[in-house]
């Protein structure tokens, strides 16, 4: 069953403007991780929040996780037009199967 | 780079093929993973391994099968490949906190 849900499904801004990317889940997680892709390309794994921690930040990468809302978000400062590609959030619920649970994701378009 | 390979990158076959995807990783890692994902859409997990002779079913059930006789290695199988099973194979290495992807499997089946 789908646990992440990324909004907006997709997000088209101009080179150097921030983007913001949503995540809500469902079930209670031990974290929540955000990935990249890139077309036609695997993902890759660019910032992980745990249950206990509110806010962490990477290099332009800020994550938020509010888990009274069940909640994250991913901004993305001063974007460039190397961060064209498709964001992800998964979520480790502890649950019987050992993978993550991912969401549709958000495809995010920066224009030059 | 992650240093997680998977072969072939495309594959176009015919109904009743019997196919197998090569997945393979020189980090060490005891725990992979196989993923599926069609376009513009959600991974489900189908397979994943604690290590060597560990094989256990994902959250999304899926005709494919999997072995592990090989820390590094991880291939997935389809005995009888039909156009329901036409989609992006992702296969993964690592653990609940990173997973390194390989750059994944377009498999379509005519």
């Amino acid at each position: 069953s789908q646990q992440g849900e990324e909004d907006p499904q997709a997000l088209s801004i101009q080179e150097g403007e921030n983007a913001t990317m949503n995540c809500s889940y469902k079930t209670s997680i031990n974290n929540l991780q955000w990935y990249r892709q890139n077309s036609g390309r695997g993902l890759v794994h660019l910032i992980l929040i745990r249950s206990n921690e509110r806010e962490k930040h990477s290099g332009r990468l800020r994550v938020t996780l509010d888990t009274s809302k069940k909640s994250s978000s991913l901004l993305i400062t001063a974007s460039r037009a190397a961060d064209t590609a498709s964001y992800f959030c998964a979520t480790d619920d502890g649950g019987g199967a050992d993978g993550l649970t991912f969401g549709k994701g958000t495809h995010l378009i920066i224009q030059p | 780079e992650a240093d997680i390979y998977q072969t072939p990158r495309y594959l176009v076959i015919g109904t009743g093929k019997k196919i197998t995807l090569e997945c393979s990783q020189t980090m060490g890692h005891d725990k992979m993973y196989w993923y599926q994902q069609d376009p513009g859409m959600e991974l489900h997990l189908i397979h994943y391994s604690y290590g060597v002779n560990s094989t256990e079913k994902g959250d999304l059930s899926s005709e494919s099968t999997v072995s592990r006789i090989r820390t590094e290695h991880f291939p997935l199988t389809l005995e009888s490949a039909r156009p329901s099973h036409t989609s992006q194979y992702l296969c993964a290495s690592g653990g609940k906190d990173t997973q390194y992807f390989g750059p994944g499997t377009r498999l379509t089946v005519l």
